[in-house]
Order: C-alpha cells, then structure tokens, then sequence
C-alpha cells in the first residue's frame, strides 16, 4: 500500500515569504501528525489532526499553522519565514489517536535564505 | 515539559558486537513508548510500541524491555551488523502527542 506522501520534497524560500507544505497520509488513517527536526534537536512536535480537528499544537509562534481536509490530507503552513525556520518536517500518520505506531513521510526538507 | 532523555549519544561498534541503549522518559501519565529506526536518507520506521511494565518486544536480532515504574527502556542489538548504522529514536505518550528523545546514532563499522 502506498506510503506517505510528503510534497515538496525539498523548498527553498526567502525571508519573510510564507511556506505550505503537503502531507498525504495513508489510505484509512484519521491522524495526522507534524514534526520539526532542526540540526542538534529532536523532533519537535507542531500539530496533531483527527478527522479535521487540531487535537493539540506544540509550542511554535502563531506563524505555523496547519489543517486537514475531509480526505484526512494535511496541510502546514509558514508565514513571513525566519532563518532559523529551516528544517526537516516530518508528516506522520496512523489509523486512530489510540492507535499505536506512526508511519513517516519522507520529510519536506526547507531552506530559508 | 516532558524530557525524553537517550544515551549514549552516539555510539560506534564493530561488526559483530552486541549493544544496547537507554531511554528515559517520565514514570507518570504513561501510555506507550515507541522505538523508531532512523536511517540516513529514508522515513523513521517503527520497531516496537510496548504499553505494558515489563513488556518485553523482540524482532530479529534487536530486542527492548520496558519499566514504566521508574521510566526506563532498553533496545538491544545483538551482534550488530553494518545496516543496523542508523539513529534510534525513543517516544513517549502520556496524555500527549509523541515526545522524541534526541536519538542514538549507532555506527557499525565492518
């Protein structure tokens, strides 16, 4: 079964534009989940998604927001871009929050310069 | 905040050696701890999902145990190999979203 689908793979933006990014979770699962990696942390945790409903945000500024749509694809998005936005962002999906065990998207690598 | 902590950071074995690695993470609100592997290039792929105090969850050569009464779990590789190379993270869930520890980065060195 196929996978899920982060799209673009790879951005380069500008400071101050803003950013979306795609996340296609696998066919069945409700929950969407958003994940920061920058050099030296850990995956940050952004926003949580079931059946179109933000569970649970992490602690990032209001600039990034996110949402899912009735097909449970999820969208993330990132205004007036700063440097140290550049990062890994990681999608992760699974069937049900009780559900155990994510599933990963390849990451949508961005670069702000 | 919750505080996922792993150790060692980092980690070089040669071929053959078996290793293991700690996770540490808050003994209240638990609810799963997940182990994921991480390799250069790909998606973290999960490994085990253990729930239960004194879980024991084996695939292959790579094995963890859980204690949830003081907050700890180990992954064990046995006699490692140079594919097993990759980062390994640890998550938990309390009454939250998943909170990452920092990761293991294991090189096997042929």
């Amino acid at each position: 079964k196929a996978g899920v689908t982060q799209t673009p793979r790879y951005l380069i933006k500008t400071r101050g534009q803003q950013v979306t990014l795609s996340c296609s979770p696998i066919s069945g699962h409700r929950s969407v989940s958003w994940y920061q990696q920058t050099p030296g942390q850990g995956l940050q945790f952004l926003f949580e998604y079931f059946s179109e409903t933000q569970r649970n945000k992490g602690n990032f500024p209001g600039r990034f927001s996110g949402r899912q749509f009735s097909n449970s694809r999820s969208e993330m998005n990132v205004s007036t871009l700063e440097l140290g936005d550049s990062a890994l962002y990681l999608c992760a999906s699974s069937r049900r929050r009780e559900d155990y065990g994510y599933t990963f998207g390849s990451g949508t690598r961005l670069t702000v310069v | 905040i919750l505080n996922v902590e792993q150790s060692p950071q980092s980690l070089h074995v040669q071929e053959g050696d078996s290793t293991n690695f700690t996770c540490s993470f808050p003994s209240s609100n638990f609810y799963a701890l997940h182990w994921y592997r991480w390799e250069t290039a790909k998606s973290p792929e999960a490994l085990f999902v253990m729930t239960l105090n004194g879980d024991e969850k084996k695939k292959g050569r790579i094995s963890a145990t859980l204690n949830t009464k003081e907050g700890y779990s180990y992954l064990y590789i046995k006699g490692s190999q140079p594919e097993d190379s990759a980062t390994y993270l640890c998550a938990f869930s309390g009454n939250t979203p998943l909170v990452f520890g920092k990761g293991t980065r294991l090189s096997v060195i042929a």
